[in-house]
């Protein structure tokens, strides 16, 4: 089955870059039937979708108006894996991270039907 | 995007049915039929219960349903069991900039 595996540092200093990785197995990043996103939630925000990328025919990036000056989502092929970095971290960045995947029949699945371990960022000098 | 809005709190005894509500505008629950619910248990990742308003992932028990009516999404468990105490969230499509919103979270306690 689809599994998710999530890494990174639980700790980022204010102003400096949260970077967290999510490496698929079971599936490819390069599929033409999924998306591969980030979610976090944290008590103040609840849940919050931060974005996405997915491959058809070529490589497409989506992200939330919120984060969209700050965010970075990178698949690699070669390790079958992709990742998160989140410029110019605050403390209202503290949460817990989650890698997710979108599958589906049509252009994009709009459901998450997988789900990473979670990772708790802190953002904390 | 605003969170879509849902009853902090739902509770049933076991054998019950229940139902959570989520409601959203005409811009993304009434506008798509792409709802889908969550559930999570405290420390665990979400599962997906419910997808495209109505549909069962495999494995899901079809004790859970789903269904829309305008602008509201609903969740519905019945013949309750222990193990349904969780947190529940809806999320749906919104078509814009931000194509996703989540809904506020319902805490289903069963008694």
């Amino acid at each position: 089955q689809v599994q998710l595996q999530q890494s990174g540092p639980g700790l980022v200093k204010p102003s400096q870059t949260l970077s967290l990785t999510c490496a698929i197995s079971g599936d490819s990043v390069s599929s033409n039937s999924a998306a591969w996103n980030w979610i976090r939630q944290s008590p103040s925000r609840g849940l919050e979708w931060l974005g996405r990328t997915y491959y058809r025919s070529k490589w497409y990036y989506d992200s939330a108006t919120s984060v969209k000056s700050r965010i970075f989502i990178n698949p690699d092929t070669s390790k079958n894996q992709f990742s998160l970095q989140l410029n110019s971290v605050i403390p209202e960045d503290t949460a817990v991270y989650y890698c997710a995947r979108a599958s589906g029949t049509n252009w994009i699945g709009h459901s998450f039907d997988v789900w990473g371990q979670g990772a708790m960022v802190t953002v904390s000098s | 995007q605003s969170a879509l809005t849902q009853p902090a709190s739902v509770s049933g005894s076991p054998g019950q049915s229940i139902t959570v509500s989520c409601t959203g505008t005409s811009s993304d629950v009434g506008n798509y039929n792409y709802v889908s619910w969550y559930q999570q248990h405290p420390g665990k990742a979400p599962r997906l219960m419910i997808y495209d308003v109505s549909n069962r992932p495999s494995g899901v028990s079809n004790r859970f349903s789903g269904s829309k009516s305008g602008n509201t999404a609903s969740l519905t468990i019945s013949g309750l069991q222990a193990e349904d105490d969780a947190d529940y969230y809806c999320t749906s499509y919104t078509g814009s900039s931000t194509p996703y919103v989540f809904g506020t979270g319902t805490k289903v306690t069963v008694l």
